[in-house]
């Protein structure tokens, strides 16, 4: 079966350091991997996905993510944080069977302290 | 801008009545999804229908309907709920039925309070 895990539940930095969030993963099957963020009030935006291919995926906003396969890892990282970027951020991956599922990482909330 | 559009975006009701929550896109997605989250926690599913058709309900309470009149709309009719139903409802899209590698799309949600 499947399983996300989010290693922090706060990542608190400072405006303009650079952040990573980690997500480890678990799977029997071929994996593919998403990373959404929540803005208050707001629903789930993707900011990034992998599918196959190159291991490092560029998203929106400024993150990108890698891939390492032999760490069953996909950290999300950024260079440079804006205070915009706080918000809660959620690892998945897609289940095993055929039905869509996503199985979560339980969040990380990122704090950007000016 | 949300491509997946919820109404209302809040929603206050008794455990009495009985209203009903709405969801639509317009990307010719033939997958869609409910979800309820609590505060600082993941989105839990609850249905997900494939073409127009019910293929998932996650061990569900009866007093949560759900309803797919076409492809581009789906609604979650409610009736009788509990204080433990109050959270953020949000519903999702995605290209392809059962696809593994389909990302969804989400809405902004309806947070519902139930008194």
């Amino acid at each position: 079966a499947q399983s996300v895990t989010q290693l922090d539940s706060q990542v608190p930095v400072f405006e303009e350091a650079p952040v990573e969030l980690r997500c480890n993963y678990s799977s029997s099957v071929s994996v593919y991997l998403f990373w959404y963020v929540q803005y208050p009030n707001q629903g789930l935006q993707l900011l990034l996905k992998y599918l196959s291919g190159s291991t490092l995926v560029k998203g929106i906003n400024g993150f990108e993510a890698e891939f390492n396969k032999s760490q069953t890892s996909f950290h999300l990282r950024k260079p440079s944080v804006h205070i915009s970027d706080t918000a809660e951020y959620f690892c998945a991956v897609t289940g095993s069977s055929n039905t869509g599922k996503l199985i979560f990482g339980q969040g990380t909330t990122l704090q950007v302290k000016p | 801008d949300t491509e997946v559009t919820q109404t209302p975006k809040h929603l206050v009701m008794g455990m009495t009545n009985k209203k009903s929550l709405k969801c639509e896109q317009h990307m010719g997605h033939r997958a869609m999804y409910w979800y309820k989250q609590k505060a600082k926690k993941p989105p839990e599913l609850m249905f997900v229908y494939s073409y127009e058709k019910l293929s998932i309900n996650e061990s569900v309470p009866s007093r949560f309907s759900p309803e797919c009149p076409n492809s581009s709309l789906l609604n979650l009719h409610l009736h009788a709920l509990q204080p433990e139903d109050s959270a953020l409802y949000l519903c999702a899209s995605s290209q392809v039925p059962g696809g593994r590698n389909q990302p969804q799309h989400f809405g902004d949600g309806t947070r519902l309070s139930i008194l």
